[in-house]
């Protein structure tokens, strides 16, 4: 099992563009999630998804995008990307949200936006 | 509201030395707790977790036991090595209304001379 996916590892923009950060898994998991990593602040959830077509927003939603076709993708949209969204996001998948389960996470997607 | 309050870092230790990462939480309902580890340039990975009061979680040599009276989850390990040195994140899901959602700690940088 390759596990958790994230694809760019690193990427650059310029204010206002747009991009898809990729995340897949190949554990057949139900829940998956985004969060990113801030100096100082932990992880913060972004948005979630409990399968295939359901997604919900998490502690700080705005400006990102998902949606969830399949049980193992789940890309964060970003619209239009502004510097407070430079950080480094990853993608975290389990078998359900139940709150013993182990949570599995990506590399991760370094984000600087000029 | 829900969160978790770890030991300020860095933590800096010579090889061989104990260590203790303290963790306090502020949950709703009653909370899996879990410890994540990242290496430089790495994901988080899970190191170890305890699901109800009184349980310990042990993996790779560290401990931490569940303690609903102190609301803690304290880290510990007798006899650290220079490969230990990662960000370590103290993390719980309360599960309810927080499905899936994991709250975390701001990390604590370990670095471990030696």
């Amino acid at each position: 099992n390759a596990g958790v996916t994230q694809t760019p590892k690193f990427q650059v923009l310029k204010t206002g563009q747009s991009m898809t950060l990729q995340c897949a898994q190949d554990m057949n998991h139900e829940y998956m999630s985004w969060y990113r990593q801030d100096p100082g602040m932990g992880l913060r959830l972004i948005h979630y998804s409990v399968g295939a077509g359901i997604t919900d927003q998490g502690e700080v939603p705005n400006g990102y995008n998902v949606s969830r076709s399949t049980t193992e993708d789940f890309p964060l949209r970003l619209l239009s990307a502004a510097p407070s969204q430079t950080s480094v996001y990853f993608c975290a998948s389990s078998l359900s949200g139940n709150r013993e389960e182990t949570q599995y996470f990506g590399p991760g997607t370094r984000l600087l936006v000029l | 509201g829900n969160s978790v309050t770890q030991m300020e870092g860095p933590v800096t230790l010579s090889e061989e030395a104990f260590l203790t990462i303290n963790c306090t939480y502020t949950a709703t309902g009653y909370p899996s707790l879990f410890w994540y580890v990242q290496y430089p340039g790495e994901g988080l990975q899970l190191l170890l977790k305890a699901t109800k009061a009184d349980d310990k979680g042990s993996n790779k040599g560290f401990e931490a036991t569940y303690r609903k009276e102190t609301t803690s989850f304290h880290l510990e390990k007798g006899s650290v090595q220079v490969s230990d040195s990662a960000v370590y994140f103290c993390a719980f899901n309360a599960g309810g209304t927080s499905y899936g959602k994991l709250t975390f700690g701001q990390g604590t940088i370990l670095t471990v001379h030696p």
